[in-house]
């Protein structure tokens, strides 16, 4: 199984629905992200987490909120998709314990807002 | 705010031929940097990580290097191998995040 889980994979969906995506891991890593990834234009941070009580902000975070739910799980939420929000989403963890963005990655979950 | 940039976009280069990719930032003051490799349908994988205080790194057929003052980092690879097709991505840290670039789609043909 893979440390770091993202379900679903891909997600077709029309605008205005609600759309959670999900993180799960096992690496019992404290810290969690979200990214999305837009042709050309890279990783985006949406939000971060560094523990339960913690929810960060990240540079694209408008139309978006996250829940940490257990230190294991880490879900972003669309309250109400829009065409633009089509893109791979990733999540990620880090352990603070080893030092600043050593981070592994999920697989990704491809959504498509129609 | 910092900003990542990669050059080129794109890179087709036969096999055997050694190759540099390249990344600017505009904020000097970084924790480190990183060099990831993305392959499709699969999450990112890091190559090297190049703290502040280090000037290079290396891992095999690459090597990463970093100068803080000019906001560049480079990641060489020797001899490419068709198995080394893959976007490289390039990312700079403070201590609580990382900033990507826009990536490099590397293919090495046969």
């Amino acid at each position: 199984d893979a440390d770091v889980t993202q379900t679903p994979r891909n997600r077709i969906t029309k605008t205005g629905k609600r759309i959670m995506l999900e993180c799960s891991q096992t690496k019992g890593h404290d810290r969690m992200y979200w990214y999305r990834q837009d042709p050309g234009l890279g990783l985006r941070l949406i939000y971060y987490s560094f523990d339960v009580k913690d929810i960060n902000k990240g540079e694209i975070s408008d139309g978006y909120s996250v829940s940490r739910q257990a230190q294991a799980k880490f879900s972003l939420s669309l309250e109400s998709a829009i065409p633009n929000q089509t893109a791979l989403y990733f999540c990620a963890t880090g352990d603070s314990r080893k030092g600043a963005n050593v981070l592994t990655f999920g697989a990704g979950s491809r959504l498509t807002v129609l | 705010k910092q900003e990542v940039t990669q050059i080129p976009a794109a890179l087709s280069v036969p096999e055997g031929e050694n190759l540099v990719l390249n990344c600017s930032f505009t904020d000097s003051a970084i924790y480190n940097l990183q060099w990831f490799r993305q392959d499709p349908g699969k999450g990112l994988t890091s190559l090297l990580l190049i703290q502040s205080s280090q000037r290079e790194q290396t891992s095999g057929r690459l090597n990463a290097s970093l100068d803080k003052s000019s906001g560049r980092s480079t990641l060489y690879i020797a001899a490419s191998q068709p198995g080394d097709s893959a976007t490289y991505l390039c990312a700079v840290g403070n201590t609580d995040k990382l900033i990507f670039g826009t990536g490099t789609r590397l293919q090495v043909f046969p």
